[in-house]
């Protein structure tokens, strides 16, 4: 069956340090590609997406690549603030009544940026 | 984004009681909810995928019987653990997507202990 598998935290880092957490799936078909991040006491927020190969989603300065032939969605980030330390979650989205909602999640990454 | 609400955000209760989550779509109609379960240091497991005014879908391996999902309205979703053993101790999370959505959008949580 599909499912996503993540590097394991916590990931520690200095400020401004360059940030990649890793991310790999296993699926059939082609499905769609998340990165989810909850911040301390809160939901989780959908961060970036990207629905078919080669496509880059990208939001406040993360990005992340959909790269087919690896079936891998690594994020990533040029300069990590404090403001970033969250839990990262790596998902991937299978069909459900015509749309592609119905989630499978990695294990989720702790990301803790030092000042 | 449009806003989710669950509640309570932390719940005690004894083993052999039931627990009621709530999961609220404050400014959309959700006509689909999902139920997660997530443990410690584990990704986020659906449990339940549930349409508004239909029975929910469970997936292989959750007991209908012990989680009942409720899906009453377009606002409303509700899970209820029946009773309740230490082992359901877990975090619950509600998603929810709107026909006007693209995205699914998440509730806080709820962190559930059974004593």
């Amino acid at each position: 069956g599909n499912s996503v598998t993540q590097m394991e935290g916590p990931v520690t880092l200095s400020e401004e340090a360059f940030l990649t957490i890793n991310c790999t799936y296993t699926a059939t078909g082609y499905p769609s590609l998340f990165w989810y991040v909850q911040y301390p006491g809160e939901g989780l927020q959908l961060l970036l997406k990207a629905t078919k190969a080669d496509d880059k989603g990208s939001n406040k300065g993360f990005e992340a690549t959909y790269r087919k032939e690896t079936t891998s969605f690594h994020l990533e980030k040029g300069s990590v603030q404090v403001s970033d330390s969250a839990v990262y979650f790596c998902a991937l989205g299978q069909e459900y009544g015509g749309a592609t909602n119905k989630l499978i999640f990695g294990t989720g990454t702790l990301l803790a940026v030092q000042p | 984004g449009a806003v989710v609400s669950q509640h309570p955000s932390r719940v005690i209760c004894k083993s052999g009681t039931s627990v009621k989550i709530e999961c609220r779509s404050l400014d959309f109609q959700a006509t689909t909810m999902f139920w997660y379960r997530q443990f410690p240091k584990q990704s986020l497991m659906l449990m339940a995928t549930s349409n508004e005014g239909s029975k929910a879908t469970y997936e292989q391996g959750v007991e209908k019987d012990k989680f009942l999902i409720n899906h009453a309205s377009l606002t409303l979703s509700t899970l209820t653990v029946t009773s309740a053993h230490p082992e359901d101790s877990s975090f619950y999370i509600c998603s929810a997507i709107g026909v006007m959505n693209t995205e699914a959008f998440f509730g806080q949580g709820t962190r559930l202990t059974v004593v």
